[in-house]
């Protein structure tokens, strides 16, 4: 079974610091991609970064990077220089072929003025 | 790019009433959309998946003669709650991909409200 863990219920970072949401998963598959989305207040969900398995690099969206780390099942996001606007609920989540993406239960970070 | 779009955005309807959603994928044609519900402070839980022209898969303990899923476009896929209940109020998003390991992107959401 597929599984992705966020150990972080609830996060608080001083606006302009940097802060690091969790997230752990298990897969089978050789196969698959992981992600980072954010739900605002709004509710509406989007998608902050893409990481696919195959590739070693870090992908790196402006303020917002990851640390992939394959063999210990790890995909943390780093967000740098924090704004008010950050403050979100974040969602790890995995995709492989079998179709489904699998969502972790979510971290909701604060953005402290 | 990659805009998803969802309507109505809230309804209130009365409970026995059937409600109808639509999620439109804007400018792409999506071959498979999701259909979620999430609680208030949870995680999205996915109540089904849709191909275009094929039936609906419903993950376990999602009621198909309740939950219908309709996909009868690239761009197009509607969830109907059929006689609908308090109980069924939730928050309803639907998402659609291009293809296999694509990433999904999110309608809106419809908050729904059984009276």
């Amino acid at each position: 079974a597929q599984t992705v863990t966020q150990s972080q219920p609830e996060m608080s970072v001083q606006e302009a610091e940097t802060v690091t949401l969790s997230c752990t998963y298990d897969t089978s598959e050789s196969d698959y991609y992981l992600f980072w989305y954010k739900q605002p207040p709004s509710r509406q969900m989007i998608l902050v970064i893409r990481q696919e398995a195959y590739k070693q690099q870090n992908a790196t969206e402006n303020r917002f990077s990851v640390n992939f780390q394959k063999a210990a099942k790890s995909f943390s996001l780093k967000i740098s220089d924090s704004q008010l606007g950050d403050a979100a609920m974040y969602f790890c989540a995995l995709t492989n072929r079998d179709d489904k993406i699998i969502f972790g239960k979510g971290t909701r970070l604060h953005i402290l003025p | 790019g990659a805009v998803v779009s969802q309507h109505p955005s809230r309804v209130i309807c009365k409970s026995g009433t059937s409600v109808k959603i639509e999620c439109r994928s804007l400018d792409f044609q999506a071959t498979t959309m999701f259909w979620y519900r999430q609680f208030p402070k949870q995680s999205l839980m996915l109540m089904a998946t849709s191909n275009e022209g094929s039936k609906a898969t419903y993950e376990q303990g999602v009621e198909k003669d309740k939950f219908l899923i309709n996909h009868a476009s690239l761009t197009l896929s509607t969830l109907t709650v059929t006689s609908a209940h308090p109980e069924d109020s939730s928050f309803y998003i639907c998402s659609a991909r291009i293809g296999v390991l694509e990433t999904q992107y999110f309608g809106p959401g419809t908050r729904l409200l059984v009276l």
